[in-house]
């Protein structure tokens, strides 16, 4: 266990929809990142928070939103879902910036139907 | 774009065998993760690399960094069975993005 957790589990709705995926740190981390896993596009890096504040942007899309609350935890919104967008998302974080090592969250697994 | 290639993208390899995965780059960087993910798992931080010539080691893996020749190599020293998983190396750029490589399917066999 990472400490690193994530919801929901999975995730399955419908093309056009809307979503938010949720993920709390381990307890005293202040960076979160966000990470797309597809058999088409791989291992993709989305969004980096640190301390509340956008550090990194990625491949990350329009329609993608994120943010990190004054707690800590973050949330990834997707809209006007799209088939392609069914992929494993990822949260990790770390103890400062990107140069420590991440700790991963179990995913959640989004399908758009 | 950073671009990361890995290889072999698939191995299998006999227990008590060495072997090396390579991870390619295609600009300046000092920074280089490696990871680990299990089949239907997340991934699991193994190794970060910041430095020229930084070697780290854990267990029968062993990573090292040449910031010149922009290559990691993830060393397998008398492969187990346990080893068996997917690996991959990802690179962070002067931006802080990551960019990930293909990875390496490994399968360890008795």
């Amino acid at each position: 266990d990472s400490g690193v957790t994530q919801t929901p589990k999975h995730l399955i709705t419908a093309t056009g929809q809307r979503v938010t995926l949720r993920c709390s740190p381990r307890s005293g981390d202040l960076s979160v990142y966000w990470y797309q896993q597809s058999l088409d596009q791989g291992l993709q890096f989305l969004i980096q928070y640190y301390n509340g504040e956008e550090r990194a942007k990625g491949n990350i899309l329009e329609r993608f939103s994120a943010q990190q609350f004054p707690d800590l935890h973050s949330e990834l919104n997707l809209s006007s879902l799209e088939l392609g967008d069914s992929a494993l998302y990822f949260c990790a974080s770390s103890a400062g910036q990107a140069y420590n090592e991440q700790f991963f969250g179990p995913g959640t697994r989004l399908t758009v139907l | 774009e950073l671009k990361v290639e890995q290889n072999p993208l698939f191995l299998s390899m006999q227990e008590g065998k060495n072997y090396t995965i390579y991870c390619n780059y295609s600009t300046t960087s000092d920074r280089l993760y490696w990871y680990r993910q299990d089949p239907g798992k997340s991934l699991e931080s193994l190794f970060v690399l910041l430095s020229n010539g930084a070697v780290k080691q854990e267990g029968r893996l062993m990573a090292s960094l040449d910031t010149k020749a922009r290559l990691s190599t993830l060393h397998i020293t008398a492969a187990v069975h346990d080893l068996s998983a997917t690996y991959f190396c990802a690179v962070m750029d002067t931006g802080n993005q990551f960019y990930f490589g293909t990875g390496t399917s490994l399968t360890v066999i008795p």
